[in-house]
């Protein structure tokens, strides 16, 4: 079946340490992305990937660092840097090709990341 | 950078009442897309909307996109229990690589 998947679905880390979150699809996708959501809240973009071997930052991309090394894999690192971890985090992925870019996206499962 | 200004934040409603919920954008969008993420669960692209003045309906769900592209609005005829939710509007932003940029949503809650 074709998708987009998270992994873990549960993730615990201890203060001070670093932890990267997978993202795989195999939609054929070119665009990816990556947003936090807290409680009660809407998304909020981290970083994004229009074609393999670049990435943007998104509006709150301090303390997290990506790589798009293949098309179908953007995996997110969510640094000590980054003060307030705890949250869920979604992937997205899109076609982005064409005039109206970025049609319809497709989200994984998230991640449910807690600080320890 | 462009932002898509979503109202209201939450809706409690009655079982059987009608909802709506507004997306607004200071510039012009190429297109509106809105989404659904039931409570634990990721978003679910609903519908896209391209063409000015363009409205799409699914089931008791409306779809609206303005005449200058700048707005769009989501409406629930008769809402049910399992309408519950956050709904979010979202649209490609008109600066490189034309990123996705999501509403902050609506929570909407059904009482039964």
């Amino acid at each position: 079946d074709g998708g987009i998947t998270q992994s873990p679905k549960y993730l615990f880390r201890k203060e001070g340490q670093n932890v990267t979150l997978s993202c795989e699809q195999n939609l054929n996708h070119d665009a990816m992305y990556w947003y936090r959501q807290d409680p009660g809240q809407g998304l909020r973009l981290i970083y994004y990937s229009q074609i393999v071997n670049d990435f943007q930052k998104g509006d709150i991309a301090e303390g997290y660092s990506v790589s798009r090394e293949k098309k179908e894999s953007f995996p997110l690192t969510v640094t000590s840097a980054q003060k307030n971890p705890t949250a869920f985090y979604l992937c997205a992925s899109s076609t982005g090709q064409g005039r109206y870019m970025n049609t319809e996206a497709f989200f994984g499962q998230g991640t449910r990341l807690t600080v320890v | 950078g462009q932002q898509v200004m979503q109202i209201p934040q939450y809706q409690h409603v009655q079982e059987g009442e009608d909802f709506t919920t507004y997306c607004n954008s200071s510039t012009t969008l190429s297109n509106i897309q809105w989404y659904k993420q039931r409570p634990g669960g990721h978003p679910v692209f609903l519908i896209q909307l391209v063409k000015s003045g363009e409205v799409k309906k699914q089931k008791r769900l409306t779809f609206q996109f303005g005449e200058a592209k700048k707005n769009s609005s989501l409406h629930i005829t008769a809402t049910q229990t399992t309408d519950v939710g956050t709904y979010f509007c979202a649209a490609p932003a008109m600066e490189y690589g034309n990123k996705l940029v999501f509403g902050a949503g609506t929570i909407l809650r059904v009482k039964s």
